[in-house]
């Protein structure tokens, strides 16, 4: 298939254990945050999203945590599967003049989950 | 399989050429969205259309138009090519213009060469 992003940082983890991926993200104002994951030779895939009026989001072994303080987002991962090995982008919804808004993304991470 | 569809898969062109990618976005979507994914590079927006009419630019060269259709199918046409346009670009559809909903859905991608 092919690679996406060859320079992306990477996390490695072992099956089974938790992975946490992070994320700093620019707007002070963005009010809505999206994780996708990226496997090779496919296009990005929505895992969870999060609204700026809350702190955490749990979905299907996935947690979404937001942290409006220092602008900081992290997606866990519960017993972590070879099937999550993929690459991670986290998005934020930024408002522009004009009354449009823009999904800003992430340069990615990698999560490489070894047997 | 997020319903979003994008034709050709693979396209190899030569440097000065010209090509079109197709989009079909999810039943029911009105928006649709082009996005650039270089090797180097994270998910690059270029352009934003709703329900035929241009809604917001990003990155998107002098070189590089698109248009929304009727029937909401997008095309993105790429013009006099260079070697750096080698990328994978993707079509992404959201049922609105990203009022209560910013989720979007991404499609296959294209990989173009360009040699």
């Amino acid at each position: 298939g092919e690679s996406v992003g060859l320079h992306l940082p990477t996390l490695s983890v072992q099956e089974g254990d938790n992975s946490i991926i992070n994320c700093a993200y620019s707007n002070s104002a963005s009010d809505y945050f999206i994780w996708y994951k990226q496997e090779s030779g496919k296009g990005p895939q929505f895992i969870i999203d999060i609204r700026s009026n809350m702190d955490k989001r749990q979905g299907q072994r996935v947690t979404v945590l937001l942290n409006k303080t220092v602008k900081h987002l992290s997606l866990q991962i519960a017993a972590t599967q070879p099937g999550d090995s993929a690459v991670y982008f986290c998005a934020e919804n930024s408002r522009f003049s004009g009354g449009y808004n823009k999904l800003i993304f992430g340069a990615g991470t990698r999560l490489a989950v070894h047997p | 399989d997020s319903g979003v569809t994008q034709t050709p898969k693979h396209l190899i062109t030569a440097t000065g050429q010209r090509v079109t990618l197709r989009c079909s976005p999810r039943s029911g979507d009105l928006s649709v969205y082009w996005y650039q994914q270089s090797l180097d590079q994270g998910l690059q927006f270029l352009i934003q259309y709703y329900n035929g009419e241009e809604r917001a630019k990003g990155n998107i060269l002098e070189r590089f138009s698109a248009q929304q259709f009727p029937d909401l199918h997008s095309e993105l046409n790429l013009s006099s090519l260079e070697l750096g346009d080698s990328a994978l670009y993707f079509c992404a559809s959201s049922p609105a213009a990203g009022g209560a909903s910013y989720e979007q859905y991404f499609g296959p991608g294209t990989r173009l060469t360009v040699t």
